[in-house]
Order: structure tokens, then sequence, then C-alpha cells
């Protein structure tokens, strides 16, 4: 069965920081994997959607990588400022279309 | 412009009093599904459907039922809803998995 791990869990930094995001998965088997913002109380906008035969996928500030072979994709958030602030999943899609979500990692950017 | 209608926003029922919470999509996608997310549980697919008149079972599906006639509504239907179903409620849409998946803006669901 496939699990969906992100870590941290909560993220506090000063404004400009570059960061790193991890999801790690369990199962390679992958068709897909997306990455999610959600702001409080919000529904979920996606940010970048990687296909299991790429590598990485940019937009603006932010690129995503995945590695199959090690079950895991990273979101790279390049000067982050506080509207970044924001809860940020991760979501494998499996070949039966299943959409299996990480519990996400809480970002705060302060001043 | 493209986007998943889910309603209502929110809504506080009491316990065993049928409801139903709309989603409809006008973007003409295939898949439709809905899932919950609770504090620590992260999200979780409730329901799914591959195109008309197709459905099955998520990873939670038990107290819930779906219908899809058409293919731009999906609605989520709670026959009988117990406390156990209060959560925030997501209906999402998407045309072929390569494209990824489009989410509504939810609807809080309490129920008492």
């Amino acid at each position: 069965k496939q699990e969906v791990t992100q870590i941290p869990a909560a993220l506090s930094v000063p404004e400009g920081e570059n960061l790193v995001l991890n999801c790690s998965f369990t199962d390679s088997a992958i068709y897909n994997l997306q990455w999610f913002r959600q702001d409080p109380g919000k529904g979920l906008t996606s940010l970048l959607l990687i296909q299991s035969s790429q590598r990485e996928q940019t937009s603006g500030r932010l690129n995503a990588s995945l590695d199959k072979s090690s079950g895991r994709s990273t979101l790279y958030i390049a000067a982050s400022q506080p509207g970044d602030s924001a809860t940020y999943l991760c979501a494998a899609a499996s070949y039966t279309d299943k959409l299996i979500f990480g519990t996400g990692t809480r970002l705060q950017v302060f001043p | 412009e493209a986007q998943v209608t889910q309603n209502p926003r929110y809504l506080i029922t009491v316990t065993g009093k049928k409801l139903t919470v709309t989603c409809s999509q006008n973007m003409n996608h295939e898949y439709m599904s809905w899932y919950r997310q609770d504090p620590g549980l992260g999200l979780r697919q409730i329901y799914y459907s591959m195109n008309v008149e197709v459905t099955d079972k998520g990873d939670v599906p038990e107290g819930y039922k779906v219908s899809r006639k058409e293919k731009r509504n999906f609605p989520l239907i709670l026959e009988s809803p117990s406390p156990n179903q209060t959560s925030l409620y997501f209906c999402a849409s998407g045309l072929k998995r390569d494209y990824g998946y489009t989410f509504g803006s939810g609807t809080r669901l309490t129920v008492v």
C-alpha cells in the first residue's frame, strides 16, 4: 500500500531564504506526483505536476524534482516571501488513478 | 473560468439528517473524486468516478454514497450523517491522469 510522508511537518524561516520541502513515497510505481498549496480554510491549488518520466518541473520560484528509484520528490522554493506561507502537500498518483496525499508541511515565512 | 464548484461551503447538521454536497466542474473532465481532510490524517479518498455511471470506492467509503449521472456533476450523499463524519470535504476533477487534478474550495461539514 502506498504511503506518502512529508518532512518536516512544520517550518518557520525568515524572508529571503531558499527552502527545500521533502516528500517520500514507498511504492515507486507512480504515474505522476503533484505538489499543492493549501491556505488556511481554503482549497488546494496545484503548483507543479511531474510525470513519472520526468525529473523536474519549474514554475517561477518553484522547482520540483522527482526520483522514482529512491521514492523521493523535493519542492524547492527560491527567495521565500511571507506570501509563501501555507501548507504544502504532495500527492502520488497510482496507475489505478488513486491519489495518495502526504500530511503536508506547514510553512511560515516571516518578514 | 475553469473550476470545480462545491456547495455548500459550510454546513452544520444534526445526526441522521440526510444531506447532499454538490460538486460541479465545467472542464469536461472524465475523472472526479471526493476526499475528506482530517487533522493528523491528511486527505483520504472517499469515492471516485472514471466516467458517467462509473463509480468506485476509495479508502474511506463507509457512510457515503455518490452518483455520476452526468459528466459535470458528482454529488456526495450522506444518508445518515454521524459526528465522525465532521470533516473538511474536497471534490476534485481531472481530464486524464497526465494533466493532474483540480480541486474545489472545500465544504466544511459539522455533524452534531
